[in-house]
């Protein structure tokens, strides 16, 4: 199994530009993360998501936009991209959200506004 | 607000060495907790969790110890090995008492020396 992937692996944005960048696993996990993860800091939760048709907000939501149409997939839209969003964005999945489920992580999304 | 830190930055330590690596959470309604790795370049690996009603848990040649009373997480690695050289994260669950909205620490590297 892949596990999660996520892609692309780098990208440079202009500013207000859009993206989107791709998240999918295997695993027929039902719980989906994205987090963002700035330089010395740890993560930020940015949305979630219980399962296919169902998402909700984390701890930096602003400038962001999730869906989630089938179990696989959940893919995170920047829609007017800001130097702010400048950062390395990760994908996570869960089976469950229960203790002893914990969430396993893609390798990442190396992000850059200029 | 809620926040986990880290004592030490960074850590480094001989091969052969046993190696701690500390967290201090502060939100006293968390009742689970998670140490994550993190290879350069990679995503956060699972390492091992503990939930509050436990003191300590011991996977393969890592401990974590929970002190409810300071609020205070420590990871032990014993017999460290060049490997083991990466960015380790302690999380908590904060006041949500879920497990999606995970709230992680900054992150403490460790160097492992030959």
């Amino acid at each position: 199994n892949a596990g999660v992937t996520q892609t692309p692996k780098f990208r440079i944005l202009k500013i207000g530009q859009s993206m989107t960048l791709q998240c999918t696993q295997d695993m027929n996990h039902n719980y989906m993360y994205w987090y963002r993860q700035d330089p010395g800091m740890g993560l930020k939760l940015i949305y979630y998501s219980v399962g296919a048709g169902i998402t909700d907000k984390g701890e930096v939501p602003n400038g962001y936009n999730v869906s989630r149409s089938t179990t696989e997939d959940f893919p995170l839209r920047l829609e007017l991209a800001a130097p702010s969003q400048t950062s390395v964005y990760f994908c996570a999945s869960s089976y469950t959200q229960g203790a002893g489920q914990p969430q396993h992580f893609g390798d990442g999304t190396r992000l850059s506004i200029l | 607000g809620e926040s986990v830190g880290l004592h030490l930055p960074t850590l480094s330590v001989q091969e052969g060495d046993n190696s701690i690596i500390n967290c201090a959470y502060s939100n006293s309604a968390s009742d689970y907790f998670i140490w994550y790795k993190q290879e350069s370049g990679k995503g956060p690996q699972f390492i091992i969790d503990i939930r509050s009603n436990m003191d300590k848990r011991q996977g393969q040649r890592v401990t974590v110890l929970l002190n409810k009373t300071v609020k205070h997480l420590s990871l032990q690695i014993a017999a460290t090995q060049p490997g083991d050289s990466a960015v380790y994260f302690c999380a908590e669950n904060g006041a949500s008492g879920g497990y999606n909205k995970l709230i992680f620490g900054a992150g403490t590297r460790l160097a492992v020396h030959p």
